[in-house]
């Protein structure tokens, strides 16, 4: 069975800091990808990025980074020098390669206080 | 004009009642989903349709129906709506690759 889990319910943090956002994960496939999407308070869902389980490269885009870490299976988020744009509630997501049973975890919501 | 859009936004409807939740996309995509987010779940899967004729059960079907009447379009149904169906509805598409979901700006549904 598939499973992500999002440890942290909620974080808080103050404008500029760095903060990293777990996310495990757990599936018998050998093949899947891996998501991180994002939740404004305004309520429609963002798709951020997608990762498949071949390619561990770290990837940066701007002030967002993720680490995947096949061995330990995480798929971690950090922004760094947070805004207050930044706030949102953030869901990573797995799915297996040939089918589209995407399961999400519960969701980290960041608070980004100026 | 949103690639894809869900109507209605908001729904307060009574035990017992039919409803049905609307999703129309304009990206072309095969393949639509209906998902539901509640507190502390995340989102879960309800129903998902590969193209017109392919329709599968996602983890919580129970109590929901869906109709894929065409390409573009991909409702859901709750035959008899109560209480612990409330909830955000979102709607989603994505191409074979799965490049990443799109999802509807979602349904908010209210049973009482």
């Amino acid at each position: 069975a598939q499973k992500v889990t999002q440890a942290q319910t909620e974080i808080s943090v103050v404008e500029k800091e760095d903060v990293t956002l777990d996310c495990v994960y757990e599936t018998r496939d050998t093949t899947y990808y891996l998501f991180w999407y994002k939740q404004p308070p305004s309520g429609e869902l963002v798709f951020l990025i997608r990762r498949n389980s071949f390619d561990e490269q770290n990837e940066i885009s701007g002030r967002y980074s993720w680490n995947f870490q096949k061995s330990t299976s995480s798929f971690n988020f950090t922004i760094t020098a947070s805004q207050v744009v930044d706030s949102a509630v953030y869901f990573c997501a797995l799915s297996p390669y040939n089918n589209n049973d995407m399961r999400f975890g519960a969701g980290t919501r960041l608070t980004v206080k100026p | 004009d949103a690639d894809v859009t869900q109507t209605p936004r908001n729904r307060i409807t009574k035990t017992g009642k039919r409803i049905m939740l609307e999703c129309s996309q304009t990206k072309g995509h095969d393949r639509m989903y209906w998902y539901r987010q509640d507190p502390g779940l995340g989102l879960r899967l309800i129903y998902y349709s590969f193209d017109v004729k392919d329709i599968n059960k996602g983890e919580i079907s129970d109590g929901y129906s869906v109709s894929r009447q065409a390409q573009a379009k991909f409702s859901l149904s709750l035959e008899s709506a109560i209480p612990n169906q409330t909830a955000l509805y979102f709607c989603a598409t994505s191409d074979f690759d799965m490049r990443g979901y799109t999802f509807g700006s979602g349904t908010r549904l209210t049973v009482v």
